[in-house]
């Protein structure tokens, strides 16, 4: 049974540019939340996607924005990107109504 | 002040000893997890809890709802037990499914 899969797994980018990131939840699952983590601190929420919609978010700017499929897979897209937008990101699946979450190994990107 | 606040930071140990790590917070919630990350960034869930204590292998965590405290504890100790350990709170909103605000993680050296 495939947990939660994250693509890819590391990433550079030059300050300006957009990047997408991908999550596959756990299977069962179809509640997606995406988390910011820097360096040396705990992950930040982003946003939750359940039925293809933006559901909750967190103290994000627009740059950052995203999408559920069909398909319960997600994507977190960042416009403009900043050095400081250098991060882990993860993904967490769950289901609604169900306290249990699963993470992903996260995707470490690098603004450069 | 954080929400979710986590002690101590850093915690370093000998091979066999007892390990505490404490976790307070201040929001009301429907659940606790204890989350281990390693190096590789990847977040592995351990526990969930909204009461009493649970038990897995060495690892024994425990919730006071009244007192807003959960602590994780580590017996025996072992090098491989080297991780940061995060607290998370699931937000208690009224039975819509809310979203996990973390600690900041308490980094554990264990020596041989």
């Amino acid at each position: 049974d495939a947990g939660v899969t994250q693509s890819p797994t590391h990433l550079i980018k030059t300050r300006g540019q957009q990047v997408t990131l991908r999550c596959s939840p756990k299977s069962g699952h179809d509640t997606v939340s995406w988390y910011q983590q820097a360096l040396g601190q705990g992950p930040q929420f982003i946003f939750q996607y359940y039925e293809e919609e933006e559901r909750q978010r967190g103290n994000f700017p627009d740059r950052f924005s995203g999408h559920q499929f069909p398909n319960y897979s997600s994507e977190l897209n960042v416009n403009a990107l900043l050095l400081g937008d250098s991060a882990l990101y993860l993904c967490a699946s769950s289901s609604q109504g169900r306290h249990g979450y699963t993470f992903g190994s996260g995707t470490r990107l690098t603004v450069v | 002040k954080n929400e979710v606040e986590q002690s101590p930071q850093n915690l370093t140990a000998q091979e066999g000893e007892f390990i505490t790590i404490n976790c307070s917070y201040s929001v009301g919630i429907s659940a606790l997890h204890w989350l281990q990350q390693h190096p590789g960034g990847g977040i592995v869930s351990l526990f969930m809890l909204s009461s009493g204590k649970k038990k897995h292998g060495r690892l024994i965590a425990t919730i006071n709802i009244q007192e807003k405290h959960s602590s994780l504890h580590i017996t025996a100790s072992h090098p491989r037990d080297s991780a940061v350990y995060i607290c998370a709170v699931l937000g208690d909103y009224g039975g819509s499914q809310g979203n996990l605000i973390f600690g900041k993680g308490t980094k554990l050296s264990v020596k041989p």
